[in-house]
C-alpha cells in the first residue's frame, strides 16, 4: 500500500509569490490534514477535509488556503507569501480526524 | 482554548540511561497519541491510549494514560542511538482536531 505523496519536496519563491502544494493520501484514506512545522512553533494545525469539505480549520490568515477533490487528492495554497511561511508542510491522511495519522515526507517551502 | 502542555522540551541523556516526557491537559481527553519524528524526517505514529489508566509497553517504550485522562507519559528505558529524534503526543478534546504538544527532542550522548 502506497504512503502519503507530498509534492514537490522542495520549494523555493519570493516574497509575493503564490506557491501550490499537493498531497495524495494513502488508498481509503478521506481525511486529510495539512501542518505548518517550523523550529520554533512545532506542529501547527493548518486545516482539515474529509470527502471534499473543510471540517476544521487552524489560525492561520486567510492567504493560506485548500481544497480537496473527489479521489480525496488534497492541494493547499500559499497566496503572497512572506518570508515567515517559510517552513516544512506536512499533509496527514487518516480514515477519520481522530484516527492515526500517516504523514508524508512533507514539503519544504523557503522563501526569499 | 485547549491546549495540551508536552514537557520537557529538551532532553539530552547518555546512552544507555532512562528518558521519560510527559504531555498534560487541563481538559479530559478522549485518547491521545504519541509520534516520533527523527531528524530530517516526518512524524510516525507510535501507539494510541484510550482508556483510563492504561499502559502499554512496546519493546523499550512504555506509555501511559493518567486516570484522570488528563496526562499521559512516555518513557524509554536504556535509551539507544536509535532513539533519537522528537517525541510528540497528540490528543484529542473530544469532536475537535487533533492537538500536536510542543514536542519533546532527544539527543543521546554516546
Amino acid at each position: 500500500k502506497a504512503g502519503v505523496t507530498q509534492t514537490p519536496r522542495y520549494l523555493i519563491k519570493t516574497r509575493g509569490q503564490q506557491v501550490t502544494l499537493s498531497c495524495s493520501p494513502i488508498s481509503g484514506h478521506r481525511s486529510v490534514s495539512w501542518y505548518q512545522q517550523t523550529p520554533g512553533q512545532g506542529l501547527q494545525f493548518l486545516f482539515e477535509y474529509f470527502s471534499e469539505t473543510q471540517r476544521n480549520k487552524g489560525n492561520f490568515p486567510g492567504r493560506f488556503s485548500g481544497r480537496q477533490f473527489s479521489n480525496s487528492r488534497s492541494e493547499m495554497n500559499v497566496s503572497t507569501l512572506e518570508l515567515g511561511d517559510s517552513a516544512l508542510y506536512l499533509c496527514a491522511s487518516s480514515f477519520d480526524r481522530e484516527n492515526i495519522q500517516y504523514f508524508g515526507a512533507g514539503t519544504r517551502l523557503s522563501v526569499l | 482554548g485547549q491546549q495540551v502542555m508536552q514537557i520537557p522540551q529538551y532532553q539530552h541523556v547518555q546512552e544507555g540511561e532512562d528518558f521519560t516526557t510527559y504531555c498534560n491537559s487541563s481538559t479530559t481527553l478522549s485518547n491521545i497519541q504519541w509520534y516520533k519524528q527523527r531528524p530530517g524526517g516526518h512524524p510516525v505514529f507510535l501507539i494510541q491510549l484510550v482508556k483510563s489508566g492504561e499502559v502499554k509497553k512496546q519493546k523499550r517504550l512504555t506509555f501511559q494514560f493518567g486516570e484522570a485522562k488528563k496526562n499521559s507519559s512516555l518513557h524509554i528505558t536504556a535509551t539507544q542511538t536509535t532513539d533519537v529524534g522528537t517525541y510528540f503526543c497528540a490528543v484529542n478534546f473530544g469532536n475537535e482536531k487533533l492537538t500536536f504538544g510542543t514536542g519533546t527532542r532527544l539527543t543521546i550522548i554516546p
